[in-house]
């Protein structure tokens, strides 16, 4: 059964701080890894990874996979209060490239 | 504009009375999914469609019922809903092995 596991499951910071989001997972037949982000309405895409070590990068927001070690991270620079919001890692694999989701890491950032 | 639509965006109903939750994409996409998201559980995979007449069940499909007549379309069908299927339910699609989009998700809630 394929398993995407996220860490930690929350966190809370102070405005400023960086922070380190994880995924790992163990998927038949890889595809792709996606990041989410998901405040009180529907997931809205950040990133898909496909290649190891090959880093993607959205202004404070970057992320980076390891098909080797099988996980990916989401770091988040100089955090702001708008940063707060539920983070879902999926992946895609499979010969119906099904996505398996993560429960998801609540960050919350404290002005 | 781009877009996965979901109708009704929040029903109360009562044991046993069908229901349809209505899903519709203007992006071509040839991938759809039904999710429902639970606190604590995360977005779990209903059903899927990979094509127009083509669909299969996911990790959690019992008690739901889908249909894919054509290729924008993919109503989530609860023939006698139950109170554990007081959920959030969001519709997405995705071009294949691309980026995967959602509808803003329908907050179901059974009595």
């Amino acid at each position: 059964e394929d398993k995407v596991v996220q860490s930690p499951l929350s966190l809370v910071v102070h405005e400023g701080d960086t922070v380190t989001l994880n995924c790992s997972y163990e998927v038949t037949n890889f595809r792709s890894l996606l990041w989410y982000k998901q405040e009180k309405k529907a997931p809205t895409f950040l990133f898909m990874l496909t290649s190891s070590g090959i880093e993607k990068k959205s202004g404070r927001l970057s992320s980076i996979l390891d098909k080797k070690e099988l996980f990916s991270i989401l770091n988040i620079t100089a955090t702001q209060t708008g940063d707060s919001a539920v983070y879902l890692c999926a992946v895609g694999g499979g010969s119906n490239y099904k996505l398996t989701f993560g429960k998801g890491t609540l960050l919350t950032v404290n002005p | 504009e781009a877009q996965v639509t979901q109708n009704p965006r929040y029903l109360i109903t009562v044991t046993g009375k069908k229901l349809t939750v209505t899903c519709s994409q203007n992006m071509n996409h040839e991938y759809m999914s039904w999710y429902r998201q639970d606190p604590g559980l995360g977005l779990r995979q209903i059903y899927y469609s990979m094509n127009v007449e083509v669909t299969d069940k996911g990790d959690v499909p019992e008690g739901y019922k889908v249909s894919r007549k054509e290729k924008r379309n993919f109503p989530l069908i609860l023939e006698s809903p139950s109170p554990n299927q007081t959920s959030l339910y969001f519709c997405a699609s995705r071009p294949g092995a691309g980026e995967q989009y959602f509808g803003p998700g329908t907050r179901l809630t059974v009595t």
